[in-house]
């Protein structure tokens, strides 16, 4: 059974404090692996799609990468505007293109 | 981006009640989903459609629940007889083959009393 875990579970930084979330999966057969960013009771946006270990990805201060085992999200000299939810998914080679997510990591960047 | 919009946004209804829930409208897509997640839980898949046909579905995804594309646009979900488990946000998301992508709808809050 495809899994993602996702840590830390809550983060809280100050404005331009970089950090990063990570999110370890085990998959049979990776596909792609995504990461969306959720606002409080709306549907999760589309940020990246990764496909392949050592693949990076970057959008603004986001800067998505990827390993065998597990993804990380660099957040670079973050803003209030970036505080959300930020999930992780796997996509497996069976099926069809369906997504497992993780729980999530709720983000506060506080000014 | 395609823009996924879904109806109503929020659903309150009696245990035991049908519920129907909307995507509208979408044009040119083959593929969709619907997700849901429970408040402070993680989005779980439910079901894929693909070519007016359901494709995969969860272990969630029980009799009472379907889908149907009845008109050729709208997109729905029915939960035949609610239960107060059910009570969760449910998003309809559709792919774009090209890029491997699915995009989201802002949601359908279901609440079940």
């Amino acid at each position: 059974e495809d899994q993602v875990t996702q840590s830390p579970e809550a983060l809280r930084l100050q404005e331009g404090e970089s950090s990063s979330l990570n999110c370890s999966y085990t998959v049979s057969g990776l596909r792609g692996l995504f990461w969306y960013r959720q606002d409080p009771g709306k549907g999760p946006e589309f940020l990246f799609t990764l496909y392949s270990a050592g693949e990076e990805k970057e959008k603004e201060r986001l800067k998505a990468t990827l390993t065998k085992k597990e993804s990380f999200l660099h957040i670079t000299a973050p803003k209030p505007e970036d505080s959300a939810t930020y999930l992780c998914a796997v996509q497996g080679n069976t099926g069809f293109q369906k997504l497992v997510f993780g729980t999530g990591t709720r983000l506060l960047v506080s000014p | 981006e395609p823009e996924v919009t879904q109806t109503p946004s929020h659903q309150v209804t009696q245990m035991g009640q049908e519920v129907i829930l909307r995507c509208v409208p979408i044009s040119n897509h083959l593929y969709f989903y619907w997700y849901r997640q429970i408040l402070g839980q993680k989005v779980e898949f439910l079901v894929s459609f693909y070519n007016n046909e359901i494709s995969e579905k969860s272990e969630i995804f029980d009799d009472q629940f379907s889908v149907e594309r009845p008109d050729g646009s709208n997109f729905t979900l029915k939960i035949r007889s609610t239960k107060l488990e059910d009570s969760a946000m449910y998003f309809c998301a559709i792919l774009d083959r090209d890029k491997n992508i699915q995009y989201f709808g802002a949601g359908t809050r279901l609440s079940v009393l």
